[in-house]
C-alpha cells in the first residue's frame, strides 16, 4: 500500500500569511494527488485533483503542486474561512490511500 | 445540484451489522462510481471500498474483505454499505462519496454516524 505523509500536522498563522502543506508519498503516485478540505463536523470537500487542476468554485488563493513523491497545497493569503483540516489523497493505485491531514488554525 | 444524502445514524451492539444507504440525485447513477470512507473520531480518512455503479463490480479494502459488502439500487439510484460483526473500533462516521475519474471524489455525502456500544 501506498503511504502518505502529510506535515506539519498543525499549523497556527495569521490572516494574509502564505501557507504551505506538504504530502509525500511512499512511492512514485505520478500527479495522481487529490487536496480535501474538512471542517469539524463536515464532510470533505474536494478542493483539487491531479495534484494541481483546481476544482469550480474553489478560490484562486489556494493552489497545489508536485509529482513523483513530493507535493505541495499552499494558500496564498491565508482567510479565517480557511480554517480547517485539510487531507491528501493518492489515487495512483488500489487501495486509495489518505494522509494524516494537517490543521489549519488562525491566530 | 449533485448531492449525496445518506442514512441517519446508528447504535449497534457488538458483533451486529449495519447498513448505510446513500441516495444520489442531480446526475445518472449509473455514469459514475460510488465510494465508501470512513473517519475514526479525531482521526484521519480510511477509504473502505467502492462500486462501480454502471456493471456492480465492487472492490474491497484487504482489512475489510468478508465483513464489508457494498451494494445498489440502480432504479432508486442508491447505493448501499452492510458492515458485519461490528466492534468497538468500528466506531466512526461513514460517507460515501461520488468517484471521477482517476478516483478522487465529489460530492461526498453528509456521513453517518455509526457507534457500537454494549
Amino acid at each position: 500500500d501506498i503511504q502518505m505523509t502529510q506535515s506539519p500536522s498543525s499549523l497556527s498563522a495569521s490572516v494574509g500569511d502564505r501557507v504551505t502543506i506538504s504530502c509525500r508519498a511512499s512511492q512514485s503516485i505520478s500527479t495522481y494527488l487529490s487536496w480535501y478540505q474538512q471542517k469539524p463536523g463536515k464532510a470533505p470537500k474536494l478542493l483539487m485533483h491531479t495534484a494541481s487542476s483546481l476544482q469550480t468554485g474553489v478560490p484562486s488563493r489556494l493552489s497545489g503542486s508536485g509529482s513523483g513523491t513530493h507535493f505541495t497545497l499552499t494558500i496564498s493569503s491565508l482567510q479565517p474561512e480557511d480554517s480547517a483540516t485539510y487531507y491528501c489523497q493518492q489515487s495512483y493505485s488500489s487501495p486509495l490511500t489518505f494522509g494524516g491531514g494537517t490543521k489549519v488554525e488562525i491566530k | 445540484q449533485v448531492q449525496l444524502v445518506q442514512s441517519g445514524a446508528e447504535v449497534k451492539k457488538p458483533g451486529a451489522s449495519v447498513n448505510v444507504s446513500c441516495k444520489a440525485s442531480g446526475y445518472t447513477f449509473t455514469t459514475y462510481t460510488i465510494h465508501w470512507v470512513r473517519q475514526v473520531p479525531g482521526q484521519s480518512l480510511e477509504w473502505m471500498g467502492w462500486i462501480n455503479a454502471g456493471n456492480g463490480n465492487t472492490k474491497y479494502l484487504q482489512k475489510f474483505q468478508g465483513r464489508v459488502t457494498i451494494t445498489m439500487d440502480t432504479s432508486a439510484s442508491t447505493a448501499y454499505m452492510e458492515l458485519t460483526s461490528l466492534r468497538s473500533e468500528d466506531t466512526a462516521v461513514y460517507y460515501c462519496a461520488r468517484g471521477l475519474g482517476g478516483r478522487w471524489f465529489d460530492p461526498w455525502g453528509q456521513g453517518t454516524l455509526v457507534t457500537v456500544s454494549s
